[in-house]
């Protein structure tokens, strides 16, 4: 079964650092998404990126953020300068279309200190 | 605004019973309802979507109904089993939105 592939697995950072969270998406799909879950806390939606560009974004997804779609497999989020509230799980997703189910990847463990 | 309400208290069910499970929402008018299973650590999963003009939809096991008045969706898992053990998490979606969002999600406990 076709999965989404994200990288790394674990990364602890220092405060006020940049981190770049990569991920493979499924490749027939054509939607991408980043979500975050803190610790204990609901899936919080960050970004969706289509047709490369970025077509949604939440509050929490301010200028410290960015996102890349660099060539035709990887999709990046950057965080310019990370602050030890952005620890938690990251999530990548991808999807065929906007209402069909999502594929998420098994995430990104980020710990700021 | 809109708020997506699981109950934030944990199922726990005898092995072989039907766990049931509430997702309301207010302030959507969804074309639209998701469901998804989450391990501890782990990414959610992909398990249902239901939409507007659906009552009712299986997959093996598992029942979902949506009903737009009630502004409100059910989720079954029947013949439950340990393995069932996890959050389930609803996410009603909009027409040409592109930001699915989650409720905190449901822990059910599958008692051997």
């Amino acid at each position: 079964e076709p999965e989404v592939t994200q990288t790394p697995s674990h990364q602890v950072t220092q405060m006020g650092q940049e981190v770049i969270l990569r991920c493979v998406p499924i490749s027939n799909h054509l939607y991408f998404y980043w979500y975050r879950q803190i610790l204990g806390q609901k899936v919080e939606f960050l970004v969706s990126f289509y047709n490369n560009e970025i077509s949604e974004k939440s509050e929490i997804f301010d200028d410290q953020f960015s996102v890349e779609r660099p060539d035709g497999s990887n999709f990046t989020l950057k965080i310019r300068s990370t602050k030890l509230e952005d620890s938690a799980m990251y999530f990548c997703a991808s999807s065929e279309a906007v209402d069909y189910g999502y594929t998420f990847g098994s995430g990104t463990r980020l710990t700021v200190v | 605004s809109q708020k997506i309400e699981q109950n934030s208290e944990a199922l726990n069910i005898q092995e072989g019973k039907t766990a049931t499970l509430t997702c309301n929402y207010t302030n959507y008018s969804p074309a639209y309802l998701q469901w998804y299973r989450q391990d501890p650590g782990r990414g959610p999963v992909f398990l249902l979507l239901i939409r507007e003009n659906e009552k009712e939809k299986r997959k093996e096991r598992l029942k979902v109904t949506f009903d737009t008045t009630l502004k409100q969706s059910l989720f079954h898992i029947t013949a439950s089993q340990p393995a069932d053990s996890a959050t389930y998490l609803c996410a009603p979606g909009a027409h040409g939105n592109n930001r699915l969002a989650f409720g905190k999600g449901n822990q059910v406990v599958v008692i051997p």
